[in-house]
């Protein structure tokens, strides 16, 4: 089956600092991928969605400066938490999507803590 | 406004029983619609999907999810629980066209001994 990779799978830093997490499709091109945020015990909540060689689209009310995504290439998509605070610890889930895009395989998370 | 209820936050149920997960749905037409499985700490992993055809879909894990147009629903079943599903359960649904997911809140699974 299709899978997606995750690193790290869990991150600690300090405030102010930048972190990056990476997504990667490992046996498939993924032309969309897509990052969630989840919060404990709640729902995912879909922060953007980008298409290998353009911009991501962002959801309404998440900061596209502060949350910066990159995909390069059709097997790799970052997130870039940028000037990252307390308030964006949380765990984070990217999924990848073929061209037929109905189906996503998601990867296991990374778990940022921000002190 | 698409949207996905499960109205159960969480079920308990004993090891051996049969289970039956709710989800109702929201949306103009016929959605694409999932149910995925996630354990603590772990990302999402796909049970099931239906897309069109038979109302009566097969997963993995022995577990199957009927879709009821006729009352916006799409639950999910498994005739005898396992210890290790105890998990967190999602409901979605993807529209036809941006191919947007939208999550319900999800159900905690308990399984009891």
């Amino acid at each position: 089956g299709a899978v997606v990779s995750q690193h790290p799978s869990r991150v600690i830093c300090k405030s102010g600092t930048s972190v990056k997490i990476e997504c990667r499709s490992l046996d498939f091109q993924a032309t969309t991928m897509f990052w969630y945020r989840q919060f404990p015990k709640k729902s995912l909540m879909l922060m953007a969605t980008s298409n290998e060689g353009s911009k991501a689209t962002y959801e309404q009310g998440v900061e596209k400066d502060k949350f910066l995504i990159n995909h390069a290439s059709l097997t790799l998509s970052t997130l870039t938490v940028t000037s990252a605070h307390p308030e964006d610890s949380s765990f984070y889930i990217c999924s990848a999507s073929q061209v037929d895009r109905e189906t996503q395989y998601f990867g296991p998370g990374t778990r940022l803590l921000v002190l | 406004a698409q949207s996905v209820t499960q109205p159960d936050i969480h079920i308990t149920v004993s090891e051996g029983a049969s289970l039956e997960l709710r989800c109702n749905y929201s949306y103009g037409a016929t959605p694409y619609l999932f149910w995925y499985v996630q354990s603590p700490g772990q990302g999402l992993q796909l049970l099931l999907k239906y897309f069109s055809g038979d109302t009566l879909v097969q997963g993995i894990k022995g577990f199957e999810a009927e879709f009821k147009r006729s009352q916006s629903s799409f639950n999910l079943r498994k005739p005898s629980v396992h210890w290790s599903d105890a998990a967190e359960y999602f409901c979605a649904v993807v529209n036809t066209g941006g191919f947007k997911t939208i999550f319900g809140a999800g159900t905690r699974l308990f399984v009891k001994a």
